[in-house]
C-alpha cells in the first residue's frame, strides 16, 4: 500500500459546484497533515493545514479522522482559479511525504 | 523578496554530462529538501538537510551529491547524466514540521 493515496481525478465540476477530495494514509506516526495547491507548470503552495477538529477557510473545508487515516477537502461555490492540483501532504518530524495528487478542472 | 530560488530555472544537457543546481532561502528556516517530480507529476523526496546536515537521503543513485555550505544554501549536483533525470526538481525549506516553501523548480531535460 502507497503511504499516501488520493483520488485519481481529474475532477470537472461547472463553477458553483462543491467538489470533495479525498485522502487516505498508512503511517500512524504521521503528526501534521496539510493540503498544498499546485497549479500547472508552478510549485505547490500551501492551501491550507489540517487540525484534528476540523478547520474552515472561507471556501474551503479540511477535515481529518486519524482513527480512519483519512483527510478531506471541501470546496464549496468553485471558482475558475480554484483548477489546478491539489496534493494531500502529511508529515512526521522533518520528513514531508506528498500524495500523488488530484487535478480540478473548474468548467465556465 | 524571493524566499526560496533556485537556479537556473532551465537546464537543458547530453547525457553523461555533470550538472549542479543551487538553492537559497532567506527565511531562516534550518531545514531545506530537494525534490523530484517526473512526467506522472510525483513528487518525490530525494534528500533533507538540517542545520547543514544530511537528515533524509532517499534511495537515490550515488550520481546525485547534495551540498550544504550553510543553512540557507543546498546545492545539487549530478554526475553522469541520463536520460531518467530528466525531471523537474523542486528545492522547499521548512522551519519545525510546519509549511514547507518551495522555490520555482529548475525543469532538466537530457538529450
Amino acid at each position: 500500500r502507497k503511504e499516501v493515496e488520493q483520488d485519481p481525478g481529474p475532477f470537472n465540476v461547472p463553477e458553483g459546484a462543491t467538489v470533495a477530495f479525498n485522502c487516505t494514509y498508512s503511517n500512524s506516526a504521521s503528526q501534521s497533515f496539510f493540503w498544498y495547491r499546485q497549479d500547472c507548470r508552478k510549485e505547490p503552495k500551501l492551501l491550507m493545514s489540517v487540525y484534528s477538529s476540523g478547520n474552515e477557510d472561507g471556501r474551503f473545508t479540511a477535515q481529518l479522522n486519524r482513527a480512519s487515516q483519512y483527510i478531506s477537502l471541501l470546496i464549496r461555490d468553485s471558482k475558475l482559479s480554484d483548477s489546478a492540483t491539489y496534493l494531500c501532504v502529511l508529515n512526521y518530524g522533518q520528513n514531508f511525504v506528498f500524495g500523488p495528487g488530484t487535478r480540478l478542472s473548474v468548467l465556465p | 523578496d524571493t524566499a526560496v530560488s533556485q537556479t537556473p530555472k532551465y537546464l537543458v544537457t547530453q547525457m553523461g554530462n555533470d550538472k549542479s543546481i543551487k538553492c537559497e532561502q532567506n527565511l531562516g528556516h534550518d531545514t531545506m529538501y530537494w525534490y523530484k517530480q517526473d512526467s506522472k507529476k510525483f513528487l518525490k523526496i530525494m534528500f533533507s538537510y538540517n542545520n547543514k546536515e544530511l537528515i533524509i537521503n532517499e534511495t537515490v543513485p550515488n550520481r546525485f551529491s547534495p551540498k550544504s555550505p550553510d543553512k540557507a544554501h543546498l546545492n545539487l549536483h549530478i554526475n553522469s547524466l541520463e536520460l531518467g533525470d530528466s525531471a523537474v526538481y523542486f528545492c522547499a525549506s521548512s522551519q519545525d514540521g510546519y509549511e514547507q516553501f518551495f522555490g520555482p523548480g529548475t525543469r532538466l531535460t537530457v538529450l
